[in-house]
C-alpha cells in the first residue's frame, strides 16, 4: 500500500481484556517496528522486526506483551490482560530494511483506552 | 544505553522570531532524524542527518550535527503559526531501531 496502516485507529477495553493491534507495513518494507507513545510523551520502543524474526525485544515491557509477524508483511501486537498502564498511542513504522538509510514510515497509531 | 535529551521540552516564541531546538545523545550513533509530530497525528519525517557537520534545510527549518559533540540542532527561522507542533529527534545505533528525544512542544503566538 501507499503508507502504513493500523487497525484500529481507536480501541477502548475494559481492564483484564486481551487486546489485539494490527499493522500492515509498506509493500516489499522488511524491517518493522513497534513503538508506544503515552499521552505527551515521547516514544518508546517496544520491538522491531527483520522479516519475520525480531531481532530485538528488549523493549516489551512485561511477558503481557508478545508480537508476531508472518509473511514479511502484517504484524500483530498483543496485549493480555491489559492494565490501565497500558493506555497509549501504539505506532507502527517500517522501513525498506534494517540500516536506517532508508528511513522509516509511520503510521497514523492504534490509541488504546484501558477502562 | 543509549540516551538522547532534548531541550527545551516546551517552547512559546512569537511569529518573526528565530529560535533553536537541541538534541543531545549519550553514545556514537549512525544517523540522527528529525521528527515533526501534530496533535493527534502520526510523526513526520522532516531531516536525516549522516555525517559530521552535515546541514541541511527545508523552508524555515534547518538541522545540523556536530558528532563530536553529539549534538544536532533544528533551527527555526522566522517562525510562523504553521510551525507549532511537537519536534522529536531520534537516533540509531548498532541494531538500527530509532531511539527518541523526549521531544519539544513548540507552540507559535501571533
Amino acid at each position: 500500500g501507499a503508507g502504513v496502516s493500523q487497525s484500529p485507529s481507536n480501541k477502548v477495553t475494559e481492564k483484564g481484556k486481551d487486546v489485539e493491534l494490527r499493522c500492515d507495513p509498506i509493500s516489499g518494507h522488511t524491517a518493522l517496528y513497534w513503538y508506544r507513545q503515552r499521552l505527551g510523551q515521547g516514544l518508546e520502543f517496544l520491538i522491531y522486526f527483520q522479516g519475520n524474526s525480531a531481532p530485538d525485544k528488549s523493549g516489551l515491557p512485561s511477558d503481557r506483551f508478545s508480537a508476531e509477524r508472518t509473511g514479511e508483511s502484517v504484524s500483530t501486537l498483543t496485549i493480555q490482560r491489559t492494565q490501565q498502564e497500558d493506555s497509549a498511542v501504539y505506532l507502527c513504522a517500517s522501513s525498506f530494511r534494517t540500516g536506517g538509510g532508508y528511513g522509516y514510515t509511520f503510521g497514523s497509531g492504534t490509541r488504546l483506552t484501558v477502562v | 544505553e543509549l540516551k538522547v535529551e532534548q531541550n527545551p521540552l516546551f517552547l512559546s516564541m512569537q511569529e518573526g522570531k528565530n529560535y533553536t531546538i537541541y538534541c543531545n545523545y549519550s553514545t556514537t550513533s549512525d544517523r540522527l532524524y528529525w521528527y515533526r509530530q501534530d496533535p493527534g497525528k502520526s510523526l513526520e519525517s522532516l531531516f536525516v542527518l549522516l555525517s559530521n557537520g552535515a546541514v541541511k534545510q527545508e523552508g524555515r527549518l534547518m538541522a545540523s550535527l556536530d558528532t563530536k559533540a553529539r549534538l544536532s540542532t533544528l533551527h527555526i527561522t522566522a517562525a510562523v503559526h504553521d510551525l507549532s507542533a511537537t519536534y522529536f529527534c531520534a537516533v540509531t545505533f548498532g541494531n538500527e531501531k530509532l531511539t527518541f528525544g523526549t521531544g519539544t512542544r513548540l507552540t507559535i503566538i501571533p
